[in-house]
């Protein structure tokens, strides 16, 4: 049964990058039909699409955080990566990761990763 | 940006009510809408997909529906294990979540 872990830094420093990455197991990141996406939820708040990687390595930003983030893959290592620059404690929340089920007409998250608390403060 | 609306924010039911949350899109998403469940302290989980269809092992207590701009997320006799929050999410232009709806025991 496929299934995601985040990892990564649990505290940044406001102005610097938060980096995670999402570790893929019981499957393969190349799988046709699977995109690859992050999302996060600031404490006591609803859910906030960031972006994703599609299988071809096309990449899509949620346009308010476009111009700060990047999504990569490492098919070697069967996982990816989120970069978010310059943050502030806006940007504090429980980062997901999880995949898109891309095929059959529809688009949904169908499996997450259990979430990393990411908190940014000096 | 397609904007989502749900309402209500939250609703408090009692175990055995027929509950009912609604999504308003701010424009047109044909049936491109998915239903997630929240509990506390956990990752959301897909319970609908494509506005009306049931995610493998879900309970069918647990329905949808609606196209275009508006939708409805159904529990047909709720339970216990139903307190959560719910969020609709639509897939027509990139991807947006509604603000989600908090649902409690009375």
């Amino acid at each position: 049964q496929l299934q995601l872990q985040e990892s990564g830094s649990g505290l940044v420093k406001p102005s610097q990058t938060l980096s995670l990455t999402c570790a893929v197991s019981g499957g393969s990141i190349s799988s046709g039909g699977y995109s690859w996406s992050w999302i996060r939820q600031p404490p006591g708040k609803g859910l906030e699409w960031i972006g994703y990687i599609y299988h071809s390595g096309s990449t899509y930003y949620n346009p308010s955080l476009k111009s700060r983030v990047t999504i990569s893959v490492d098919r070697s290592k069967n996982q990816f990566s989120l970069k978010l620059s310059s943050v502030t404690a806006a940007d504090t929340a429980v980062y997901y990761c999880a995949r898109v089920a891309d095929s059959s007409g529809y688009s949904a998250f169908d499996i997450w990763g259990q979430g990393t608390m990411v908190t940014v403060s000096s | 940006d397609i904007q989502m609306t749900q309402s209500p924010s939250s609703l408090s039911a009692s175990v055995g009510d027929r509950v009912t949350i609604t999504c308003q899109a701010s424009q047109d998403i044909s049936n491109y809408l998915n239903w997630y469940q929240q509990k506390p302290g956990k990752a959301p989980k897909l319970l609908i997909y494509d506005a009306s269809n049931l995610e493998t092992g879900v309970p069918s207590r647990f329905s949808g529906s609606g196209s275009g701009t508006d939708f409805t997320f159904t529990i047909s006799s709720l339970q216990p294990e139903d307190i959560a929050t719910y969020y609709c999410q639509q897939y027509d232009n990139l991807y947006t979540f509604g603000q989600g709806t908090k649902l409690e025991i009375k």
